[in-house]
């Protein structure tokens, strides 16, 4: 089993709409958690962190589920810019390199 | 401020010859390090570097994979020879702190293409 797993998608969403996506992780020593985002052909960069209670930035939530072992990533209103591929990453206790899920493709259509 | 840089840019290179990535973190940045993205999966830790020292490398994939951080600058990552399978796309990322703030920076990457 991966330690950490995404849907691949692609998800195709029509501008404006809601879309969310999940990433489980099996390592229940993780600790850290991080939605990175990555456009055709270039490199991951950091969206947001994951805190236990939740966060939000603009059309962006993000939400851990200890119990679960799962994170959320929630885009209201999706705009044609936010069609990427988003990576899930986990930090696990002991380590200090972050480990990758294999990302979720969204493509947001007018 | 510059960004974490990699050279080259893609690779083509025959079975059996050797490539060298070259990655330029950036500055102040003590941590480094490498991953690997192969055509249709997750990108894969490789090692880590604080300053000069390798803190990690437990993602090697085996000894034909050589990295090195002479001087705690920039690191180089050689492989030696190259096989099919190591075809894919290396990324050198960057951070100040230690991996748990998630802050890493990460360059464009080097794709390796192995015929």
């Amino acid at each position: 089993r991966k330690e950490v797993e995404q849907d691949p998608g692609p998800f195709n969403v029509p501008e404006g709409a809601t879309v969310a996506f999940n990433c489980t992780y099996s390592n229940s020593a993780s600790q850290s958690f991080f939605w990175y985002r990555q456009d055709c052909r270039k490199e991951p960069k950091l969206l947001m962190s994951v805190y236990s209670s939740g966060n939000e930035d603009g059309r962006f939530t993000a939400q851990l589920n200890r119990a679960s072992q799962y994170i959320s990533l929630l885009i209201r209103d999706s705009k044609l810019s936010d069609s990427a591929t988003y990576l899930c990453a986990v930090l696990t206790t002991g380590r200090r390199a972050l480990t990758f899920g294999s990302g979720t493709r969204l493509q947001v259509q007018p | 401020e510059a960004g974490v840089t990699q050279f080259p840019s893609h690779s083509v290179i025959e079975k059996g010859q050797t490539v060298t990535l070259r990655c330029d973190p950036i500055s102040g940045h003590d941590n480094l390090y490498w991953y690997r993205r192969v055509m249709g999966k997750e990108i894969k830790f490789l090692l880590h570097f604080v300053k000069e020292s390798k803190q990690d490398e437990s993602g090697m994939p085996n000894n034909r994979f050589l990295a090195e951080r002479t001087g705690g600058t920039y690191s180089t990552l050689k492989v030696q020879p190259a096989e099919l399978e190591d075809s894919g796309v290396y990324f050198c990322a960057s951070s100040r702190r230690g991996g748990g703030t998630g802050e890493l920076f990460f360059g464009e990457g080097s794709r390796l293409t192995v015929l």
